[in-house]
């Protein structure tokens, strides 16, 4: 079975710093994927990064990055540089590499602070 | 290109009644995935259909749910006898080839159930 495990429901930061997100994962799998979503209070889930497991290089997208350590299973995410725009509940997710179905944590909710 | 859509975005239901939640994939896409959220979790998955088939519907509760995505029109989440438990919100997301395939989905904005 597989489990994502977010440690930190609630997380803040001041406008401008940078804050790191917690996931931990298990699975028995060699080929996954993982991803973090955001959902503002809209409840839109946005995908914000995926990480594929066989990718040794750490994903990046503008201000997001991951901490991808397969060993430990872990699955961090840092927002450099954090805006008000960036306040949202984080989620960490899990699919198997031939799954149709996507696994979450509990979420992370992340109040910028100006 | 529009999202995908969800209608309706609220929706308030006596107890008993039943709830006909609706999802219109991104254009193009042929798979679709009900998700359920409830309050303080992550969302669980629920079922999984293509055009016209249910592919796997692990997650739907043995009774009172039940999802289609007819070969015209959208897909279909429909939850009969609603009871207080079965308040959630519900998302739906869609992908061109399956996930399978690529691990890319797209999400709704959900539908919001309540039920008094």
């Amino acid at each position: 079975a597989q489990t994502v495990t977010q440690s930190q429901p609630e997380m803040s930061v001041q406008e401008a710093e940078t804050v790191t997100l917690s996931c931990t994962y298990d699975t028995s799998e060699s080929d996954y994927y993982l991803f973090w979503y955001k959902q503002p209070p809209s409840r839109q889930m946005i995908l914000v990064i995926r990480q594929e497991a066989y990718k040794q290089q750490n994903a990046t997208e503008n201000r997001f990055s991951v901490n991808f350590q397969k060993a430990a299973k872990s699955f961090s995410l840092k927002i450099s540089d954090s805006q008000l725009g960036d306040a949202a509940m984080y989620f960490c997710v899990l699919t198997q590499g031939g799954s149709e179905k996507l696994v979450f944590g509990k979420g992370t909710k992340l109040t910028v602070n100006p | 290109n529009a999202g995908v859509m969800q209608n309706p975005r609220h929706l308030v239901r006596r107890r008993g009644q039943e709830a006909r939640l609706r999802c219109s994939p991104m254009k193009g896409h042929s798979h679709v995935y009900w998700y359920r959220q409830l309050p303080e979790e992550g969302l669980k998955f629920m079922v999984y259909l293509q055009k016209e088939n249910i592919i796997d519907e692990s997650g739907m509760p043995k009774e009172r749910f039940s999802a289609e995505f007819p070969k015209e029109g959208p897909s279909i989440l429909r939850i009969q006898q609603v009871v207080r438990g079965d308040s959630a919100a519900y998302f739906c997301a869609s992908s061109p080839r399956g996930l399978a395939a690529r691990p890319e989905a797209f999400f709704g904005q959900g539908t919001r159930l309540t039920v008094v």
